[in-house]
C-alpha cells in the first residue's frame, strides 16, 4: 500500500476486556515495529518482526500483551485483561528491512481504557 | 519523503569525547524527537523537544532547537563505548505521520 495503514483509529473498551490492534505495513517492508506512546511522550518500543519471525519482545510491558504476524505482512496486538495503564496511541511503523532504514510509522491506535 | 536528516552519517569518536549529531527538518513541528537504535532493536526514545522550547537536559544529553533554521542538535557528553549506536531525529507535525531520517551512526571508541 500507500503508508502504514492502522485500524482501529480509536477504541474505547472498558477494563477487563481483551483488545486487537491491527498493522498494514507498506507492503514492500520487511521489518516491522510496534511501539506504545503515552501523551506528550515519544513512542516506547514494544516488538518488532523481520517477516513472520518476531527476533525482540522485550519492549512488551507484560505477558497480557502479545502480537502476530503469522504471513509476514499484516500484524495484529493484543492486549489482554486491559488496563487503564494500557490507554496510550500504539503505534505501528514498517522499514524495509532494519538497521539504519527509515521507518514509516502508521497514524496510530488511541486506546482508551474505562 | 524523509522529514528529518541528521548529519553527519557517520561519527567515530574516543571514549570520553563529546559526540554531537544535528538534525535539519522541512515542516513546521510541534515537537521534535532523538531516538536511539542499537544494532538489531527498535528505537528507544531519548528526549523530546517541543516546537516552543529552545534547549532541554537529560543526564549526559543536550538538545537544542531552532526553529527559525528548522534544526536540532544532540549533544552526547562523557560518551561511553556503550553509547555506540545510531541515532534518529523524528519530527511530529499535526497530522502527519512521526518519521524519521538515515541516521547517524555513532562509534565510540574505548
Amino acid at each position: 500500500g500507500a503508508g502504514v495503514s492502522q485500524s482501529p483509529r480509536y477504541k474505547v473498551t472498558k477494563r477487563g476486556q481483551d483488545v486487537t490492534l491491527r498493522c498494514d505495513p507498506i507492503s514492500s517492508h520487511a521489518t516491522l515495529y510496534w511501539y506504545q506512546q503515552a501523551l506528550g511522550q515519544g513512542p516506547e518500543f514494544l516488538t518488532y518482526f523481520n517477516y513472520e519471525a518476531q527476533p525482540d519482545k522485550s519492549g512488551l510491558p507484560s505477558d497480557r500483551f502479545s502480537a502476530e504476524r503469522p504471513e509476514g505482512s499484516i500484524s495484529t496486538l493484543t492486549i489482554q485483561r486491559t488496563e487503564q495503564r494500557d490507554s496510550a496511541m500504539y503505534r505501528c511503523a514498517s522499514s524495509l528491512s532494519g538497521g539504519l532504514n527509515e521507518q514509516f510509522f502508521g497514524p496510530g491506535t488511541r486506546l482508551t481504557v474505562l | 519523503s524523509q522529514q528529518g536528516e541528521e548529519d553527519p552519517q557517520a561519527l567515530s569518536i574516543q571514549e570520553g569525547e563529546n559526540a554531537t549529531m544535528n538534525c535539519s527538518y522541512k515542516t513546521s513541528i510541534n515537537n521534535l524527537q532523538w531516538y536511539r537504535q542499537n544494532s538489531g532493536r527498535g528505537l528507544v526514545h531519548l528526549i523530546l523537544i517541543r516546537s516552543n522550547e529552545r534547549e532541554k537536559h537529560s543526564g549526559r544529553l543536550r538538545v537544542t532547537l531552532d526553529t527559525s533554521k528548522k534544526s536540532s542538535s544532540l549533544l552526547i557528553t562523557a560518551s561511553r563505548a556503550a553509547d555506540t549506536a545510531s541515532y534518529f531525529c523524528a519530527t511530529d507535525a499535526a497530522g502527519n505521520d512521526m518519521r524519521f531520517g538515515a541516521g547517524t551512526r555513532l562509534t565510540v571508541k574505548p
